[in-house]
């Protein structure tokens, strides 16, 4: 099975910082990649489809990139109800849908 | 509007056997592309996903969970089934339902969610 590692597993940033959270797939998994944010006691919603389009309704501020193996979800300037864990997710030809860890992110 | 809520029993015994109950509305399992996948999370861990069933009645499971997952369509048109037997306490967590459209055009996403129901394990 494929495995998604993220990194890092938490930061602390400053409202209005550039964040950055990566997503490294063990093997090539195309642009087959979705982001999520989950708040505290919710469930995950989708930010980014397909590596790097934004899902309707979700702020510009929010930008996926990458391919293949590499994958960055990238907030440019943190807002405070960004907070929350942010979730990379890969999904197969055959229904399959596998998480990364997670990466929690919080006000400083 | 698609709305997904869960159901089952908040506490079992290890070794029991687990059956939750999603049920959807706004949206029809028998239309092609239309899917309910099954996503638990344990505390503080990552969501996992477990199974998926299709509008064609397909059903794939996680290959770590397989052996004790049955995912099936309720007797009602708007309801998805699943059961895990001999459940552990490794298996506390919050379960959730989810629509998918494997559809031409349209994002592979986990894109409605339930609200999760969850489920301790204990004796």
């Amino acid at each position: 099975d494929i495995q998604m590692t993220q990194s890092p597993s938490s930061l602390s940033a400053s409202v209005g910082d550039r964040v950055t959270i990566t997503c490294q797939a063990s093997d090539d998994i195309g642009d087959d990649l979705n982001w999520y944010h989950q708040k505290a006691g919710k469930a995950p919603k989708v930010l980014i489809y397909d590596a790097s389009n934004l899902e309707t309704g979700v702020p510009s501020r929010f930008s996926g990139s990458g391919s293949g193996i590499h994958f960055t979800l990238t907030i440019s300037s943190l807002q405070p109800e960004d907070v929350g864990t942010y979730y990379c997710q890969r999904y197969g030809t055959v229904p399959v849908y596998t998480f990364g860890q997670g990466t929690k992110v919080d006000i400083k | 509007q698609v709305a997904l809520r869960e159901s089952g029993p908040a506490l079992v015994k290890p070794t029991q056997t687990l059956t939750l109950t999603c049920t959807f509305s706004g949206f029809s399992l028998s239309t092609s592309g239309m899917c309910v996948a099954w996503i638990r999370q344990p505390p503080g861990k990552a969501p996992e996903w477990l199974a998926l069933i299709d509008w064609d009645d397909d059903k794939y499971y996680s290959t770590s969970l397989k052996t004790r997952l049955t995912v099936s369509k309720g007797t009602s048109e708007n309801r998805v089934v699943l059961t895990m037997t001999n459940v552990d306490p490794v298996d506390t967590g919050t379960y959730y339902c989810a629509r998918i459209r494997r559809m031409v055009g349209v994002p592979y996403t986990l894109d409605v969610w339930g609200q999760g129901t969850t489920v301790t394990v204990s004796s």
